[in-house]
């Protein structure tokens, strides 16, 4: 099983800065078959990412992605009020598909 | 929009089986995509429980398979998860979710339900 390990786990940040997340697989993740998901307490996670840098609909271009093999990273440019969250990444290259643990972005 | 909603009881007792409903808007389930489950624990985080395709195909955790059921319900556009034989470990917030397009990823999600185990 592919363990994905993020960090840091708390990224505490003004609106406006820049933020980084780290993603990184215990093997290789092959075909980049990486996702990221933005998730708030009490509502449906989102799809933000999936194959490591393609954005789903309707994302933000200030959300990207980038990484290959062990190193993933999601990238989110100038942070807007409502991007304060938690987020996860997931490998779908190896069954049992697995999650990381989660980074939550707060307001610093 | 496609849009899925959780149902079913809070609480079950140990050694009873789980059963939740997903009721699906804005796409029918009979036109393609799988169809699954995602749990949330403290313990072991996100946990993807399995999936199923209209046509009958299925995807299930290996550590969870044996006790897992999912299904399709087309006339009613929603599909179910039976978790058997539930013990504390299993208490969780349960996702519904529709496997994206070209990978084993979720485009769509519900908003969760917690089950919690006791009795």
């Amino acid at each position: 099983e592919i363990v994905l390990t993020q960090s840091p786990g708390t990224l505490s940040l003004s609106p406006g800065e820049r933020a980084t997340l780290s993603c990184r697989a215990s093997q290789s993740v092959s075909s980049s078959s990486l996702a990221w998901y933005q998730h708030k307490a009490g509502q449906a996670p989102r799809l933000l990412i999936y194959g490591a840098s393609s954005r789903a609909t309707g994302i933000p271009d200030r959300f990207s992605g980038s990484g290959s093999g062990t190193d993933f990273t999601l990238t989110i440019s100038r942070l807007e009020p409502e991007d304060f969250a938690v987020y996860y990444c997931q490998q779908y290259a190896s069954s049992p598909w697995t999650f990381g643990q989660g980074t939550k972005v707060e307001i610093k | 929009q496609v849009q899925l909603q959780e149902s079913g009881p809070g609480l079950v007792k140990p050694s009873e089986t789980l059963s939740l409903t997903c009721s699906v808007s804005g796409y029918s389930i009979s036109s393609g995509y799988y169809w699954g489950w995602i749990r949330q624990s403290p313990g072991k985080g996100l946990e993807w429980i399995g999936s199923m395709y209209h046509g009958g195909n299925t995807y299930f955790n290996p550590s969870l398979k044996s006790r897992v059921t999912i299904s399709l319900d087309t006339s009613k556009n929603q599909f179910s998860l039976k978790l058997s034989s539930v013990t504390a470990a299993d208490t969780a917030v349960y996702f519904c979710a529709r496997k994206g397009t070209s990978g084993w990823f979720l485009d769509y999600w519900g908003q969760g339900t917690l089950v919690t185990v006791s009795s």
